[in-house]
């Protein structure tokens, strides 16, 4: 299975300043096909995730431009420019380049 | 827009079997692939398994072979059945829709539906 590594478990951010996630994989995300099979979710308290960006930088329909992705085969990460209230959740990883779909263990964001 | 609705019986007891159905509304379950994921209380999440609406199927090997899916496209839903269960089984269940045909990653997520097994 592919391991896939977040960093940092947890994070306290001030609104209106910028936070940065990281998630590494145990082996490289581009596929035969030309394209990287990883995404960024939140998972706000109570709520299911939710889908943020999608093959490591298109941001899904309705996330916010504050949020951004970047990375390329083993590195990746979610940037959030200026962060709000309500970003607070966990934020995960995942890839789906082989089978079994694996989750990073998740950052928990709060807000100071 | 497309809506995933879980459900099934909130409690199974140990050893026995747990049945969940997924009804797909706004939408058709052909061409799209559909899994499973689960989050016990207070964890990460965990793909339990996937089902295309042909009906190929592949599961997470943590599960032990315990693990089955099956679809119904002429009632727009597809289910999970997962044999012999624990304590360790106990969480809250997600469907999901694979982003774009042929993708298994999920964008649209049902709301979850908890499952406890107790004896």
């Amino acid at each position: 299975d592919i391991v896939m590594t977040q960093t940092p478990p947890s994070l306290s951010v001030t609104p209106g300043q910028p936070a940065s996630i990281s998630c590494k994989s145990s082996q490289s995300l581009l596929h035969s096909d030309g394209r990287t099979y990883f995404y960024w979710y939140l998972q706000k308290p109570g709520q299911r995730p939710d889908l943020l960006i999608y093959e490591v930088s298109n941001r899904f329909s309705g996330v916010p431009d504050r949020f951004s992705g970047t990375g390329s085969g083993t590195d990746f990460t979610l940037k959030i420019s200026r962060v709000e209230a309500e970003d607070v959740g966990v934020y995960y990883c995942l890839q789906s380049h082989s089978l079994p779909l694996t989750f990073g263990g998740g950052t928990k964001m709060e807000i100071k | 827009q497309v809506q995933l609705q879980e459900s099934g019986p909130g409690q199974v007891k140990t050893s026995e079997t747990l049945s969940l159905i997924c009804t797909v509304s706004g939408g058709s379950i052909s061409i799209y692939r559909w899994s499973w994921i689960r989050q016990p209380a207070g964890k990460g999440l965990e793909w339990v398994g996937r089902i295309e609406s042909s009906g190929n199927t592949h599961y997470n090997p943590s599960l032990n072979g315990r693990a089955s899916m099956s679809v119904d496209t002429s009632n727009n839903h597809f289910s999970l059945r997962l044999t012999s269960v624990t304590a360790s089984d106990t969480a809250v269940y997600y469907c999901g829709r694979g982003m774009f045909p042929g993708v298994t990653a999920m964008d649209v997520w049902g709301k979850g539906t908890t499952v406890i097994v107790s004896s």
